[in-house]
């Protein structure tokens, strides 16, 4: 696609639910990001992705996240049993990928609300 | 991996240049310094990036300092629609950290 779109938008859940966010790349992006941002804060990096390999998820805060690119394109973010503390925005990322710069394209972002 | 260090704060006035700087003072050679910006709830927007060499695009100018310890990045013509918080980073591990940025508030 021309852009990165994420959707939901809005999701708004009760506490203990699962939740999947999706995040669709720019076409020709090798590389995908994610990240977590609550209100008031710099987005805070969860985890990246070169094709559907998953180098670095270092930055996921529980076993309850988790996340996949299985043929490399489209990913989907996971929050299991979700808790209040869990509520911000998810923000998605594309990269052509490769050596050299590393030029991010973000999407709108999913806002998450857990009540 | 670079850690970036930027003022919390700054203030500019409306048709003003505005200059914000950013220290990253343990970077590697091969790791380029990033800015983007964040525009209310928006997502952050790219700006400009660099290696060793001044860049300027149509959006700000870039420059490096010859050790590659910090840089500048400049709004040459700074406008209200430039209110936004500003984030430099480098690459940390083939993944972008983002600080906490400068808030940039631009007054008339």
């Amino acid at each position: 696609g021309a852009g990165v779109s994420q959707s939901p938008r809005y999701k708004v859940t009760k506490r203990g639910q699962d939740v999947t966010l999706r995040c669709d790349p720019i076409s020709s992006h090798a590389t995908l990001y994610w990240y977590q941002q609550a209100l008031g804060q710099g987005p805070e990096f969860l985890t990246y992705f070169n094709y559907e390999a998953q180098p670095d998820k270092s930055g996921l805060p529980s076993d309850r996240f988790s996340a996949e690119r299985p043929e490399g394109s489209i990913s989907t973010l996971t929050i299991q049993r979700t808790e209040q503390r869990d509520s911000a925005m998810y923000r998605c990322a594309s990269s052509l990928g490769g050596t050299g710069a590393n030029v991010l394209t973000f999407g709108a972002g999913s806002r998450l609300t857990v009540l | 991996d670079a850690k970036t260090t930027q003022p919390p704060s700054m203030d500019c006035a409306e048709g003003r240049a505005a200059n914000l700087p950013c220290n990253h003072s343990t970077i590697s050679g091969n790791e380029y310094v990033y800015w983007y910006r964040q525009i209310h709830s928006q997502g952050p927007q790219y700006i400009i990036h660099g290696l060793k060499n001044n860049e300027t695009n149509e959006m700000a100018s870039l420059i490096i300092t010859e050790d590659r310890k910090s840089s500048t990045l400049i709004l040459p013509h700074a406008t209200l629609r430039d209110t936004a918080v500003y984030y430099c980073i480098a690459l940390q591990g083939g993944k972008l950290i983002f600080g906490q940025g400068t808030e940039l508030s631009v007054k008339p």
